[in-house]
């Protein structure tokens, strides 16, 4: 079945230190991968998309289709980084988007 | 507004009651999806239209549950019957295109609408 794990539910760490948030998925096809977030008190909103291959706000993910993985990484963490981080993967065949449970990251001064 | 609107924000409803969720695209957005979102969890898909034309509803979790977007414009998601374990926050989001289009496929959502089933 087609799934998407982030396996921490909290993440914790010092400003400027670097960011990993993890995404394992599940999915037979050609996966299409994203990350969304949601700061205090916003909407859930686009970070970043594999496809684009893009640096936002200082974050990267690269999809590694042999470990089925597409962490999320940042070298060196701000306090505005503090938010739930969502990893979302598209089907092949369709245009359901499912999502992962989120991670919390909170960024300690 | 330019955004995702979603009415209402708050619900309350006693168990057996039913409940209608309205949500109002982005104008010219072909996408709309809604998903459930339990307290700690990830947003759950519930079903997807393109324009007016319900192509998956495979996340209904029961025949209680209805989504409708007659005019492929407003979308309202219908709930008969409430149970507690309904309770949750209902989000609608929208996209230009489909899914799988880079440049057209990233989805906006509203605020949400949180229900409470009492």
């Amino acid at each position: 079945a087609q799934r998407v794990t982030q396996p921490e539910k909290l993440l914790s760490v010092f400003k400027g230190a670097p960011v990993e948030l993890k995404c394992n998925y599940s999915y037979s096809g050609s996966p299409e991968l994203f990350w969304y977030v949601q700061y205090s008190r916003q909407r859930l909103q686009l970070l970043l998309r594999h496809i684009s291959r893009e640096s936002i706000k200082g974050f990267t993910a690269d999809l590694n289709k042999g470990e089925t993985s597409f962490h999320l990484k940042k070298p060196f963490a701000q306090e505005e980084d503090s938010a739930m981080y969502y990893c979302a993967l598209i089907y092949s065949s369709a245009s359901k988007i499912i999502f992962g449970s989120g991670t919390r990251l909170s960024i300690r001064p | 507004g330019a955004g995702v609107s979603q009415s209402p924000r708050y619900k309350v409803a006693k168990r057996g009651q039913d409940v209608a969720l309205r949500c109002d695209p982005i104008s010219g957005h072909v996408s709309l999806f809604w998903y459930q979102q339990a307290l700690g969890q990830g947003p759950e898909f519930l079903t997807y239209f393109q324009n007016e034309a319900q192509l998956d509803k495979s996340g209904l979790p029961s025949d209680r549950f209805f989504a409708e977007r007659p005019e492929g414009s407003v979308s309202t998601l219908k709930i008969q019957r409430t149970q507690q374990e309904d309770s949750a926050v209902y989000l609608c989001a929208s996209s230009k295109g489909t899914g799988r289009d880079a440049n057209t496929g990233e989805l906006f959502f509203g605020e949400g609408s949180r229900l409470t089933v009492l």
